[in-house]
């Protein structure tokens, strides 16, 4: 079975901080996904990666960044976190161009005080 | 851009049928997703529709009309572990098979 690891199952922050939320994957798939879930919203998209050291934007970019050094991790980093910011966020990965399904971490769920 | 939109919340007996409804707008078409999420749990892929049709797999169909942009999940046989959320998403044409999500639909089964 495809595992995707996320570091934490919650964190608490403080505004201002600069935060790391980790992602490691053990299927070797090229895609992984960083996304935040927020009541009534859905799932929206803030990075993905098809590769390592390539990202793409996703829906809602804005105040976030991430790292994709090693194929099997990916990285979402706050880099100045804001209230607005705590949520519930979703790691996942699935194989290249085709209908694969994204197979989803746990979740973080972030706090940001 | 993509949109979708599905009901926020239907409730039902266990055996009955319920449908949940999907439908989207997009530049790109390429499938539809239906991924179920328990509370506190992660998304889980259901199905998911390229053509045209109806495809069934155990009490779950899924079914998809690209003229209508539109699509639905049939659950049958309903049991109480049935009770989650449910996502449809579209598969845009773009780098990296990106998917959007609706807001998503909580079913709630009762005895």
């Amino acid at each position: 079975d495809v595992k995707v690891t996320q570091s934490s199952r919650y964190l608490v922050k403080r505004t201002g901080e600069k935060v790391f939320l980790e992602c490691v994957q053990d299927m070797d798939h090229e895609n992984m996904f960083w996304y935040r879930q927020d009541p009534g919203l859905g799932l929206r998209l803030i990075y993905f990666s098809y590769d390592v050291k390539m990202k793409e934007k996703g829906d809602i970019p804005e105040g976030y960044s991430v790292s994709r050094e090693k194929k099997e991790r990916f990285s979402l980093i706050l880099e100045s976190a804001s209230t607005n910011q705590t949520s519930m966020y979703l790691c996942a990965s699935n194989e290249g161009m085709s209908n694969q399904p994204q197979h989803f971490g746990d979740g973080t769920r972030l706090s940001i005080l | 851009g993509q949109s979708l939109e599905q009901p926020s919340e239907v409730t039902a007996v266990e055996g009955a049928i319920v449908q949940i409804n999907c439908t989207y707008q997009t530049s790109g078409f390429y499938g539809l997703s239906w991924y179920q999420q328990h509370d506190g749990g992660a998304p889980t892929f259901l199905s998911y529709n390229a053509l045209d049709g109806l495809e069934e797999t155990g009490r779950f169909s899924s079914f998809l009309s690209r003229s209508d942009s539109y699509g639905y999940l049939l659950l049958q046989e309903l049991q109480m572990k049935d009770s989650a959320s449910y996502f449809c998403a579209v598969r845009g044409k773009a780098a990296g098979n990106k998917l959007t999500f609706g807001g998503g639909t909580r079913v709630l089964v009762k005895p």
